[in-house]
């Protein structure tokens, strides 16, 4: 079956720890995104990668990385500079087809709780 | 600033009668429009897309979009209970990757 796997669902964190949630898609996708989502937020964009060994700071990039070292991978790491990562953070990828559909799918999501 | 705006409700509709959903934008140069449904606790799934001025029907869904007024609704014909969920409208503008989202609207279905 084709298409985007986040682990691990639930993810805990202490204070000063650094993370990475990982994404993985099969659709053949170009390009990949990370959002975070906050109660009753539209989902902010982190990072996103149009192709691999490159990817672009969305609008709220500071405490996080990424890497694109291949085209189906696209993990997240939550550093301990990342003052509030309390969230639902959610992965996405796009076709992004010369001309064609410019739709982003979702992945399930891991829901990160710093303790 | 770029924005996409929605009405958070909670929109309360009978069920059987017809859920009108709406979002604002700001940026005239938005070509890319999408409808996702999200239930609580879970990702985003698309419901529709459009692009171009009018309607587009899928289902008991319909897309409008009024590029003029910018603005594009959502209509949910024979609402169920299962359409009970929170709908993000989003936007994209030509040559930008990136999407920009609403706060959602909360759909609330009474049985």
């Amino acid at each position: 079956d084709g298409g985007i796997t986040q682990s691990p669902k639930y993810l805990f964190r202490k204070e000063g720890q650094n993370v990475t949630l990982s994404c993985e898609q099969n659709l053949n996708h170009d390009a990949m995104y990370w959002y975070r989502q906050d109660p009753g937020q539209g989902l902010r964009l982190i990072y996103y990668s149009q192709i691999v060994n490159d990817f672009q700071k969305g609008d709220i990039a500071e405490g996080y990385s990424v890497s694109r070292e291949k085209k189906e991978s696209f993990p997240l790491t939550v550093t301990s500079a990342q003052k509030n990562p309390t969230a639902f953070y959610l992965c996405a990828s796009s076709p992004r087809r010369p001309g064609g559909p410019d739709t982003q799918y979702f992945g399930p999501g891991t829901r990160l709780t710093v303790l | 600033q770029k924005e996409v705006e929605q009405n958070s409700g909670p929109l309360s509709v009978p069920e059987g009668a017809i859920a009108s959903l709406n979002c604002t934008y700001s940026d005239r140069g938005s070509q890319s429009f999408f409808w996702y449904r999200q239930y609580s606790g879970k990702s985003p799934e698309l419901i529709m897309s459009i692009y171009s001025n009018g309607d587009k029907e899928d289902g008991r869904f319909t897309a409008q979009l009024n590029k003029a007024s910018q603005y594009v609704s959502l209509l949910i014909r024979d609402s169920q209970p299962s359409d009970s969920a929170t709908y993000l409208c989003a936007v994209k503008s030509f040559g930008n990757e990136k999407l920009t989202f609403g706060t959602g609207t909360r759909l609330t279905i009474i049985p």
